[in-house]
């Protein structure tokens, strides 16, 4: 079925580890982002790209990194984990957000950060 | 930069009220605008979007929304709700030729039985 997959669906880490969250999608949309949900908070936007080899900072983006080889791909790196990076994280794509068509959601990948 | 506001962040109501969620926005130019829905344990959908034309914009499951560009707002409504509707909602906003879609902090609606 087409979609975004993001994978994995629950992890722990320790403080100080690091690890990718992955996120692919098969409507070869142009526009990827990744936002964390924490309660009260809403969604916040972490980074985006608009095009593979394009990448840009969000509301939230320190602690993390991304990188777009690839339409499809949008893998989302925690360099040294920390607590506070405890959340659920989304990954959306779109055609395009400035066309307005809305986004496409993955189903989230819950972390937590001991 | 444009901003989302929701003004309720928990709405308890029975089966068959009238349901209204208050969203504003602040961005003086052309915004795109959307009603997301989170259903517990699901990610995110796509209730209705605004683009341009007829401002009111009815979605699914009988939600519509009113945009009212001198209020800067953007308020969902359903006539009646039903339990199932119990989720959370959010209201988001795209600044023309932005590149970012930014979301409110959600509105938790409880439906009682």
């Amino acid at each position: 079925n087409a979609g975004v997959t993001q994978t994995p669906k629950f992890q722990v880490l320790k403080t100080g580890q690091s690890m990718t969250l992955q996120c692919a999608q098969d409507m070869n949309h142009e526009y990827m982002s990744w936002y964390r949900q924490d309660p009260g908070m809403g969604l916040r936007l972490i980074h985006y790209s608009v095009g593979a080899g394009i990448t840009d900072q969000g509301e939230v983006p320190n602690g993390y990194n991304v990188s777009r080889s690839t339409t499809e791909d949008f893998p989302l790196r925690l360099l040294s984990a920390a607590p506070s990076q405890t959340s659920v994280y989304f990954c959306a794509s779109s055609y395009s957000p400035t066309g307005g068509y809305g986004y496409t959601f993955g189903s989230g990948t819950r972390l937590t950060v001991v | 930069a444009q901003s989302v506001s929701q003004h309720n962040h928990h709405v308890i109501l029975s089966e068959a009220a009238s349901l209204e969620l208050g969203c504003n926005y602040s961005y003086g130019g052309t915004v795109n605008l959307f009603w997301y829905v989170q259903y517990p344990g699901q990610h995110l959908q796509l209730l209705l979007k605004y683009f341009s034309g007829d401002p009111l914009v009815k979605g699914i499951k009988g939600f519509e929304a009113e945009f009212i560009k001198s209020k800067f707002s953007f308020n969902l409504r359903k006539p009646s709700v039903q339990w199932s509707d119990t989720a959370e909602y959010f209201c988001a906003v795209n600044a023309y030729r932005d590149d970012k879609i930014i979301f409110g902090k959600g509105t938790r609606l409880h439906i009682l039985p």
